[in-house]
């Protein structure tokens, strides 16, 4: 497709359940990007791959929190044993080596209840 | 600690005026300097931008402007419209080769008719 998409849209999950979101960035470009936004807040960097390796983990905001990309390409983030505070909007961006910025897709909105 | 910082977590202005959102940083690596926009349930999507060896960039009704000494710059919407009403984030980076972009919290505008 023309932009990032992110799947699902929308996912509730029981405490202590594990989730994946899925990001399909824009073909060709090299760096992906996780971010999540929490209710009344700004945006969190999560972390960043360049190709398949993700040189900077420095967000991931415990060692529930995990992600992968294979082939360049899609990549998924995993929340095991969800906790409510992991309830918040994740976005997923990409990039051009050369950009000028990112392009965001719409989001997976986690509920963790 | 906040390396961008957008102090007014929301403004409101009439249409036709002049809509000003403010943002600080604390990080003096960063050279590159982005407005994204973002409407409720969608991907922030990219406005402005601003290299540090400029001062000024104009795009239509939006201009970004940037006092490096004091580690400031500003997004003014001129005239402001109805749509626009939405939260913009500010984001910086080091270098804009698909580098890691750092967030501020967002200001919500909202543009009365």
């Amino acid at each position: 497709g023309a932009g990032v998409s992110q799947s699902p849209s929308n996912k509730v999950t029981e405490k202590g359940k594990d989730v994946e979101l899925r990001c399909d960035p824009i073909s060709g470009h090299t760096a992906l990007y996780w971010y999540r936004q929490s209710l009344g807040q700004g945006l969190e960097f999560l972390i960043y791959f360049q190709g398949n390796s993700a040189p900077d983990k420095s967000g991931l905001p415990s060692d529930r929190f995990s992600a992968e990309r294979t082939g360049g390409s899609v990549s998924t983030l995993t929340i095991q044993r969800t906790q409510q505070e992991d309830s918040a909007v994740y976005l997923c961006a990409s990039s051009l080596v050369e950009g000028d910025g990112y392009t965001f897709g719409s989001g997976t909105r986690l509920t963790v209840v | 600690d906040q390396q961008v910082k957008q102090n007014s977590p929301s403004l409101s202005v009439q249409e036709g005026r002049i809509s000003i959102l403010n943002c600080d940083y604390t990080n003096s690596m960063f050279d590159y300097f982005l407005w994204y926009k973002k409407y409720p349930a969608e991907g922030p999507t990219f406005l402005i931008s601003i290299s540090s060896i400029k001062d000024k960039n104009e795009d239509g009704r939006f201009t970004v402007f940037l006092n490096k000494s004091a580690k400031h710059l500003s997004l003014h919407i001129v005239p402001s419209q109805p749509g626009d009403s939405a939260v913009y984030f500010c984001a910086a980076s080091v270098g804009n080769a698909g580098n890691m972009l750092t967030f501020g919290g967002g200001t919500r505008l909202m543009v009365k008719p």
